[in-house]
């Protein structure tokens, strides 16, 4: 079975301040990590994502995360949040042997002027 | 635009009514999905079609029905719901069922069941 967690319902963040989301994953396999967000009234939108290689995956917008084997970790970054990054953020994995994407129940993220 | 388009955008139905949701993708994928999103929790895959066979039916309660006539559309039919089944339903479209290409979603249908 696979699971995403992500611990924190909420991040409140200001303005040109850095954000982080947080996301722990559970997979039997190798996993391929993914970031969505999904803007009021709209659904989800891909950021980015991780198969292999580097650690640190840049993504659209100015986002990145970092793949951390040994904490089951894949973090979502932003050095210098925007008012306009305010949306729901969720995590998914895939097995990679397997088909089904997981998904987290998803992070509100509010960045205040 | 992601290129997945679905209608309607809101729907309010009884519990006797008969309803579908309309899906359509202009990106030339071959996988498609329904997903339910309820408030604080993840997203529940519902179905997955491939080339127009399914591939995944997730234990899903009969009263929901889907029909894939073509890889570029997507219905979901709807009888007998229950208040429960409240929620935003979402498709969504990938290159193949398979791999890890990212998902392509459409804005969803927002259900409400009196």
């Amino acid at each position: 079975a696979q699971s995403v967690a992500q611990p924190e319902d909420q991040v409140k963040v200001a303005e040109g301040n850095p954000l982080t989301v947080k996301c722990t994953y559970s997979v039997s396999g190798n996993p391929y990590l993914f970031w969505y967000v999904q803007y009021p009234n709209r659904g989800l939108q891909f950021l980015l994502k991780y198969i292999t290689g580097d650690n640190l995956v840049k993504g659209s917008y100015g986002f990145e995360a970092e793949f951390n084997k040994s904490q089951t970790s894949f973090h979502l970054k932003k050095p210098s949040a925007l008012v306009s990054d305010s949306a729901l953020y969720f995590c998914a994995v895939r097995d990679a042997d397997d088909y089904k994407l997981s998904f987290g129940a998803g992070t509100t993220v509010t960045v205040r002027a | 635009e992601t290129g997945v388009t679905q209608t309607p955008r809101h729907l309010v139905m009884g519990m006797t009514n008969k309803k579908s949701l309309k899906c359509e993708q202009h990106l030339g994928h071959n996988a498609m999905y329904w997903y339910k999103q309820s408030a604080k929790k993840p997203l529940e895959l519902m179905f997955v079609y491939s080339l127009e066979e399914r591939v995944e039916n997730n234990s899903v309660p009969s009263r929901f029905s889907p029909e894939c006539p073509n890889s570029s559309h997507l219905f979901l039919h709807l009888h007998t719901l229950q208040p429960e089944d409240s929620a935003l339903y979402l498709c969504a479209s990938s290159p193949s069922w398979q791999g890890a290409r990212p998902l392509f979603f459409g804005s969803g249908t927002q259900l409400s069941v009196l």
